[in-house]
């Protein structure tokens, strides 16, 4: 089946850290793979995508390249804001699994001033 | 544009009750999904609406959980009776495009079942 792992939280750092989230994947064929952010209070939104292997997405300075070779799609941001602080979640969709995304368990970031 | 809202935000019920949650999801989106995750575990898929079908109800637990989407607008997620494996947060989610992958989710609704 379809599944999703990525590092468990909480993460913190202190502003202008550089962050990375590992995430991999297991799945068959060429799934889609998301990263989800949730900030307090509000609901997940999406961060980035990637839809084919070697693609990168990116989106407010954070960026995520679809690894086919390891099935990992980590989170990268050179310089974290405290405006940062959230939850971030890595997800995929696959064809065998219709519309239904498989997310990770989450991994909370702290980001300290 | 109002995003998706979810009510209660919060229900604390004794086991053997009825809870009924309710979305409204972004207006014009005919896909409606239902998401739950329980403390400590991954977000996990329960069912997709298009308009007032069901695509797809894979998820769903078992036959405690009824969800309904009258119209094609707002859907309702009845979990009766309620047990205590039921407790965690409840999301629901709407688009327009299901096949893009993005989805744009409610800020969620905390059950506790006692």
């Amino acid at each position: 089946g379809n599944s999703v792992t990525q590092m468990e939280g909480p993460v913190t750092l202190s502003e202008e850290a550089f962050l990375t989230i590992n995430c991999t994947y297991t799945a068959t064929g060429y799934p889609s793979l998301f990263w989800y952010v949730q900030y307090p209070g509000e609901g997940l939104q999406l961060l980035l995508k990637a839809t084919k292997a070697d693609d990168k997405g990116s989106n407010k300075g954070f960026e995520a390249t679809y690894r086919k070779e390891t099935t990992s799609f980590h989170l990268e941001k050179g310089s974290v804001q405290v405006s940062d602080s959230a939850v971030y979640f890595c997800a995929l969709k696959n064809s065998n699994s219709g519309y239904a995304l498989n997310f990770g368990k989450g991994t909370s970031l702290l980001v300290t001033p | 544009e109002a995003g998706v809202t979810q009510f209660p935000s919060h229900s604390v019920i004794e086991k053997g009750q009825t809870v009924t949650l309710r979305c409204d999801p972004i207006s014009g989106h005919d896909n409606l999904y239902w998401y739950r995750r329980v403390m400590g575990k991954e977000i996990k898929f329960l069912l997709h609406f298009v308009k007032e079908s069901k695509q797809d109800e894979s998820g769903m637990p078992n036959n405690r959980f009824l969800a309904e989407r009258t119209g094609g607008t707002y859907s309702t997620l009845k979990v009766q009776p309620a047990e205590l494996e039921d407790s965690g947060v409840y999301f629901c989610a709407s688009s327009q495009v299901p096949a893009a992958g993005e989805l744009f989710f409610g800020e969620g609704s905390r059950l506790t079942v006692l």
